[in-house]
């Protein structure tokens, strides 16, 4: 079964505008993490934003928020004022379980966004 | 404070070989975590180590192996490569979860392997 859904395989935004990409999770676990990475067509994987099942405000860093939505089991990305450096692929990952829970991240299948100018 | 270093960034191999990549985590960071990434499959996990420690295996066969060192650097063996293996091969570091909390895990820039 699909544990991280990315509806979006490709989006274009125009500079300066917000944009939304979507990512919704399946787990019975009480106890998970969310996360969201960048990956630029030189393949690094660069983290961006973190929500744990626990906290109770939506993680914001920088340009990037996190919306948030526990009894439907999303976990939107926000970037606001959307740059040309943000082209790039966009994915959504989850880690479950607590202290027992082992280091493996479920990753979805990405979203491509693409910014003009 | 340095990141998550990976070597080598690029390495081409034939059929039959065997490959030993390189995974140096963050300073601090006692788990280490494996992925391959291909354009068919996408993101799956591969292994993770702790302590030295195996702690979880993905859905790959024996041919892949890894280890971890007693300075928490790991590394990674695919044995007998085909051309299958031609991936984007990412290792993550991350703190172990401390009570219920899960915590942030950070990629290197990833070693990518061609098989011919």
């Amino acid at each position: 079964a699909q544990k991280i859904t990315q509806t979006q395989p490709g989006m274009f935004v125009q500079e300066k505008e917000a944009v939304t990409l979507d990512c919704t999770y399946d787990t019975s676990d009480p106890s998970y993490g969310l996360f969201w990475y960048k990956q630029p067509s030189s393949g690094e994987m660069i983290f961006l934003i973190y929500q744990g099942s626990y906290d109770q405000q939506n993680a914001t860093e920088g340009r990037y928020s996190l919306n948030f939505q526990k009894a439907r089991k999303s976990a939107n990305l926000v970037i606001s004022a959307s740059q040309l450096g943000d082209s790039a692929m966009y994915f959504c990952a989850m880690r479950e379980g607590g202290i027992q829970g082992a280091q493996k991240l479920v990753f979805g299948q990405g979203t491509r966004l693409t910014i003009n100018p | 404070k340095a990141g998550v270093t990976q070597t080598p960034r690029y390495l081409i191999k034939t059929r039959g070989q065997q490959v030993t990549l390189s995974c140096s985590p963050i300073s601090g960071h006692r788990s280490v975590s494996w992925y391959q990434q291909t354009p068919g499959q996408g993101l799956q996990f591969l292994f993770e180590y702790f302590s030295e420690t195996q702690r979880n295996k993905g859905n790959f066969p024996g041919r892949f192996s890894g280890r971890q060192f007693s300075n928490s650097r790991s590394e990674m063996n695919v044995s007998t490569l085909e051309l299958g293996d031609s991936a984007l091969y990412l290792c993550a570091s991350s703190l172990v979860p401390t009570g219920l909390r899960n915590t942030e895990a950070f990629f290197g820039q990833g070693t990518r392997l061609t098989v011919v």
